[in-house]
């Protein structure tokens, strides 16, 4: 069965600092891998994808992959409490997208 | 950008009625849609992929005489929960890529269903 793992969290930062998410996926097929934010009570937004092993930065956001590692990563630098949700990992394979339980974020001002 | 319209947003129906939501893609044309279920602090869990045209196909577990799902065209799928109970009472998600072959999930609003 092919699983998505997060810590739940929550994960508090102060307002400012890099807020660090890590997940890791059991398929070492998955060929796309995507992190998601939810709000509370609202449906998931896509915030960064990512294919290739390294680094892909996009405003304050860095997704990293590590596929040797079947790891893959976002940062986000200068939290602020806007910030604060639910992040989801999702990995896809040759099979429809499996999202991670999410990682709840707080950003304390 | 791509949209996808959901609604209701919200329904709260009686034990052993039907419900049904619908999913829109706005812009674009969607052969295939998702459709997930989340329960309170759990992940989204994928009930089954709607193909337009034909029939949907089910997640294990998921039982597809209570969820009916229905791709008639290419821009509406609906869900319609039949017969509903209490442990129906979820948040369900519809999302829709766009293009074939394409990976990134455009996600409807969520309809939050509460079954008394």
């Amino acid at each position: 069965q092919k699983e998505v793992e997060q810590n739940s969290g929550p994960l508090s930062v102060p307002e400012g600092a890099i807020a660090s998410l890590n997940c890791t996926y059991s398929d070492r097929g998955s060929q796309s891998f995507f992190w998601y934010r939810q709000y509370s009570g609202k449906s998931p937004e896509l915030i960064m994808s990512i294919y290739s092993n390294g680094d892909k930065e996009d405003g304050r956001f860095t997704a990293q992959l590590n596929k040797a590692s079947q790891y893959v990563s976002l940062l986000i630098r200068d939290s602020q409490p806007s910030d604060s949700a639910t992040y989801l990992c999702a990995v896809k394979g040759n099979t429809p997208l499996v999202f991670g339980k999410g990682t709840r974020l707080s950003v304390i001002a | 950008g791509a949209v996808v319209s959901q609604h209701p947003s919200r329904v709260i129906c009686k034990s052993g009625t039907s419900v049904k939501i619908e999913c829109r893609s706005l812009d674009f044309q969607a052969t295939t849609m998702f459709w997930y279920r989340q329960f309170p602090k759990q992940s989204l869990m994928l009930m089954a992929t709607s193909n337009e045209g034909s029939k949907a196909t089910y997640e294990q577990g998921v039982e597809k005489d209570k969820f009916l799902i229905n791709h008639a065209s290419l821009t509406l799928s609906t869900l319609t929960v039949t017969s509903a109970h209490p442990e129906d009472s979820s948040f369900y998600i519809c999302s829709a890529v766009q293009g074939a072959g394409a990976n990134v999930l455009t996600f409807g609003a969520g309809s939050r269903l509460t079954v008394l």
